[in-house]
């Protein structure tokens, strides 16, 4: 079955930086668009990046563009979030999430991994 | 950038009742529209996809309906582990928005 595990979260001073990975399993990681979306406490949900298949055209959303890079290494099945610039805003639990080919909702979902900017 | 709108908030039912909850977005999506179920401390789950496919193992009693501006999810009659909340969300432009949530609680 689909698996999508991430970690790398934690707590951090803003400013700062943080590399969020997402270890894939269960399919074929190469063939499929690849997300990441936060939820903030207690509020909804918010699409960060978005990179497709193979990893050369990467999408984002304007709260990160910048200080966010999404990034994928096929031959590892694993989806990566790098965070810099950090602020009290980006903190939340980031999930990992699919996307079938071709059409951008979100068919399978990790756990989650928190990130808690805070002095 | 699109944005969609859940209502209501909250929506009081008690099982085996019928829940109706809607998202309208502001500018067309023609159907380009899903909706998440999450329960407290879990990741979301797919429900439906393009306003009114249902994911894979989802029950028969959630379905979609809507175009435009106007989707609705109903859930026929509710089961225990239905109490949630609901998020939709558009895949029409960028970016990719959601709604806010519809907390669907015990009565």
């Amino acid at each position: 079955q689909v698996q999508l595990v991430e970690s790398g979260g934690g707590v951090v001073q803003p400013g700062r930086s943080l590399r969020l990975s997402c270890a894939a399993s269960g399919f074929t990681f190469s063939d499929y668009a690849m997300h990441w979306v936060r939820q903030a406490p207690g509020k909804g949900l918010e699409w960060v990046a978005l990179i497709l298949y193979d990893g050369n055209n990467k999408f984002y959303a304007d709260s990160v563009r910048g200080r966010f890079t999404i990034s994928r290494d096929n031959s590892e099945n694993t989806l990566y979030l790098q965070m810099n610039s950090l602020r009290a805003e980006d903190t939340a639990l980031y999930f990992c999430v699919r996307s079938p080919p071709g059409r951008y909702y979100f068919d399978n979902w990790g756990q989650g991994s928190p990130v808690t900017v805070s002095s | 950038e699109i944005v969609l709108t859940q209502s209501p908030a909250t929506l009081s039912l008690s099982p085996g009742e019928r829940a109706t909850l809607s998202c309208r977005a502001s500018q067309s999506i023609t159907t380009y529209l899903a909706w998440y179920q999450q329960r407290p401390g879990q990741a979301p789950r797919l429900l439906i996809y393009d306003a009114s496919n249902r994911a894979a193992d989802i029950p028969a009693r959630f379905s979609g309906s809507g175009s435009g501006t106007d989707f609705t999810l109903t859930i026929s009659s509710l089961e225990p582990e239905d109490f949630a909340v609901y998020s939709c969300q558009q895949r029409s432009s960028w970016p990719y928005t959601f709604g806010q949530g519809t907390k669907l609680e015990i009565k």
